[in-house]
């Protein structure tokens, strides 16, 4: 069993839709919990960044920590097409420097 | 640009070469990390350089593998004897000693 699991998709969606997106994980060492988008051949870029349990907001995107559950969501609010990307969940230890671990990611489309 | 640049982007080779991809991160991020993602999949972690040591290696670096980080600066990954299986995205990564990771857009390898 992966360390962290993520529903691969394909997730679609309408545009104007509230997307939800999720991951579990195992090991209850990890501590801090990153979203990633990845367009099609392309690097990860970092969309939200959160530390122990609770909830972040950015702009459309809402990131929340369940660490009792061992379970993150990401909330993109009135989603575009410009969205349609893979998004990873990904989480590190706190002592671990930025050795990420990663989902398989999710891939998402909106439709216009 | 002043994000982090990998080169080349694209390289296809026979199996049995040898390959090496270039990584230059952020300027004063004095952490560096090697990925690697398949399809489908996240990017699984390979290797982290603190400055020009390194610090850590994934047992998925076989003995095939070897990154160097020689002044600090730019990181070099080698593959010796390709193998299909080696076929892949390899990301560069670099952080600063607190904060966030930034990826590079990868050299994606194609063994044939």
């Amino acid at each position: 069993q992966k360390e962290v699991e993520q529903d691969p998709g394909p997730l679609s969606v309408p545009e104007g839709a509230i997307v939800s997106l999720n991951c579990t994980y195992s090991n209850s060492a990890f501590q801090y919990f990153m979203w990633y988008r990845q367009y099609s051949r392309k690097g990860p870029e970092l969309l939200m960044y959160t530390y122990s349990s609770g909830n972040k907001e950015d702009g459309r995107f809402t990131a929340q920590v369940d660490k009792s559950s061992k379970y993150i969501s990401l909330f993109i609010r009135d989603s575009q097409p410009s969205d349609s990307a893979t998004y990873l969940c990904a989480m590190r230890r706190g002592n671990a420097g930025n050795m990420l671990t990663f989902g398989g990611g999710t891939r998402l489309m909106v439709k216009p | 640009d002043t994000g982090v640049s990998q080169n080349p982007r694209h390289k296809i080779t026979k199996r049995g070469q040898n390959v090496t991809f270039r990584c230059d991160p952020i300027s004063e991020h004095n952490r560096l990390y090697w990925y690697r993602q398949t399809l489908g999949q996240g990017p699984e972690f390979l290797t982290y350089f603190q400055n020009e040591a390194q610090l850590e290696k994934s047992r998925l670096l076989s003995d095939r593998f070897s990154a160097e980080r020689p002044k600090g600066s730019f990181s070099t990954l080698e593959i010796q004897r390709t193998e299909q299986g080696d076929s892949a995205m390899y990301l560069c990564a670099s952080s600063p000693s607190v904060g966030d990771a930034f990826f590079g857009q990868g050299t994606r390898l194609t063994v044939v």
